[in-house]
């Protein structure tokens, strides 16, 4: 049972244009969202995270933004930038659950063209 | 530098091997994890520790081990009785519940041959 969904296993977008990635999700527990950058043979890198509490959050060129109505979240990257080009794994979890277990999606694959 | 590491980068074993991966961090992080990357998926959890002597089952745990004896290290046995153990495993560690972002070490390839 796939919690934690990207429905997108690939994005293609042009150096300087924004580029958006999708997430979805079915537990209305989750309360903390997480978004991963992820380079081939190396571990994720933590890039933003978000709470339900909240609706937007940004950081630099990167903004997360949460649905809870939908059990959505997105991450909008302006502009991106061919260093962008990676796998991008949304990540959620229940605090409240005390455990500090992260429920994964599948990923997207970015691409960013010179 | 505070950080995770993990050894080796790769790593190759003769099934019905036992094969045990390293992961170190310092950062003074109370909770580790290990995870399993397959291609085309995302991360599966094998195992995690909240604190010293102390672990519990991800949803995939058969087939692994581990321990925690020291705050610092977690080490993931990868035993003879997981049934296809070619995989990219990571690390990660958190401060600990309710702080839930983890951070990853660089991961380790491990290909049975």
């Amino acid at each position: 049972d796939q919690q934690v969904k990207q429905n997108s296993p690939s994005l293609s977008v042009q150096e300087g244009r924004i580029s958006i990635l999708n997430c979805d999700y079915t537990n209305s527990m989750f309360d903390y969202f997480l978004w991963y950058k992820k380079y081939p043979a190396e571990g994720p890198t933590f890039l933003i995270s978000i709470s339900s509490i909240k609706d937007k959050n940004e950081d630099g060129r990167f903004t997360v933004f949460l649905n809870k109505s939908a059990k959505h979240l997105s991450l909008h990257i302006v502009p991106s930038q061919p260093g962008d080009s990676a796998v991008y794994f949304c990540a959620a979890s229940m605090p409240r659950s005390n455990t500090g277990k992260l429920i994964f999606g599948q990923g997207t694959t970015l691409q960013v063209k010179p | 530098d505070g950080g995770i590491t993990q050894s080796p980068k790769y790593l190759f074993r003769k099934e019905g091997q036992n094969v045990t991966l390293s992961c170190e961090q310092n950062l003074n992080h109370d909770a580790m994890y290990w995870y399993r990357q397959d291609p085309g998926q995302g991360l599966r959890l094998i195992y995690y520790s909240q604190i010293v002597n102390d672990f519990q089952k991800g949803d995939i745990a058969e087939g692994y081990s581990v321990s925690r004896e020291k705050k610092e290290s977690f080490p993931l046995t990868v035993t003879s009785a997981q049934k296809n153990p070619t995989a990219f495993y990571l690390c990660a560690s958190s401060p600990g519940p309710p702080a839930d972002t983890q951070y990853f070490g660089p991961g380790t390839r491990l290909t049975v041959l």
